[in-house]
């Protein structure tokens, strides 16, 4: 099975300050897809970002960017001036290309301070 | 609204009870999967359908049964409930081997 860590089980961030939730995965894929996920309080899984282990350039989308390295096989999730509505789970996954089933890190819980 | 509809939200079953969970999407997606989510342990994946009328095991088929009624329908099926299978309980759909992953709301299930 792919291994997915995210190392940080909690997270606390102070309202409008940047916040990094790290990634990392074993794989021997040279082609691959990284995602990340919020969760809320809700229960629903809202997809953020995702890269492509070809692309160039970090993905980014809106507040969300992905620090992605690949020869360190880590693609952290850079949430910019964070919100109160950016507390929620957090889980990164990875797919391989044509593959049925997308592997999940275990996931951060993000509380953001007022 | 375009996505993937789940029922239940939530159910409760005695240990030893059948019940099935109902999975719908209308984006005309090829795959459909079930995940189970436990505390500290993410999303894995129970069974999915790569297509209509294939279906396959993910990592924890075990208790588990599949029907893929049609491209639009995937339902999960527990025949003897037991208390390792309290989770909640994801349906998601993609196209075929596509990146992207569309979830439902999620079922939460306990057994007694």
């Amino acid at each position: 099975a792919q291994k997915i860590t995210q190392t940080q089980p909690g997270m606390f961030v102070q309202e409008k300050e940047a916040v990094t939730l790290d990634c990392t995965y074993d794989t021997s894929d040279q082609s691959y897809g990284l995602f990340w996920y919020k969760q809320p309080s809700s229960g629903e899984m809202i997809f953020l970002i995702y890269q492509g282990s070809y692309d160039e350039q970090n993905a980014t989308e809106g507040r969300y960017s992905l620090n992605f390295q690949k020869a360190r096989k880590s693609a952290n999730l850079v949430i910019s001036a964070s919100q109160l509505g950016d507390s929620a789970m957090y889980f990164c996954a990875k797919k391989r290309p044509g593959a049925n089933n997308l592997f999940f890190g275990t996931g951060t819980r993000l509380t953001v301070i007022p | 609204n375009a996505g993937v509809t789940q029922t239940p939200k939530f159910q409760v079953l005695k240990t030893g009870q059948s019940m099935t969970l109902q999975c719908a999407q209308d984006m005309n997606h090829n795959s459909m999967y079930w995940y189970r989510q436990d505390p500290g342990m993410g999303l894995r994946l129970i069974y999915y359908s790569a297509s209509e009328g294939t279906t396959d095991k993910g990592e924890v088929p075990n208790g588990y049964n599949v029907s893929r009624l049609n491209k639009r329908e995937f339902s999960l099926r527990l025949e003897s409930a037991a208390p390792s299978q309290t989770s909640v309980y994801f349906c998601a759909s993609s196209e075929a081997g596509g990146w992207g992953y569309t979830f439902g709301s999620g079922t939460r299930l306990t057994v007694v």
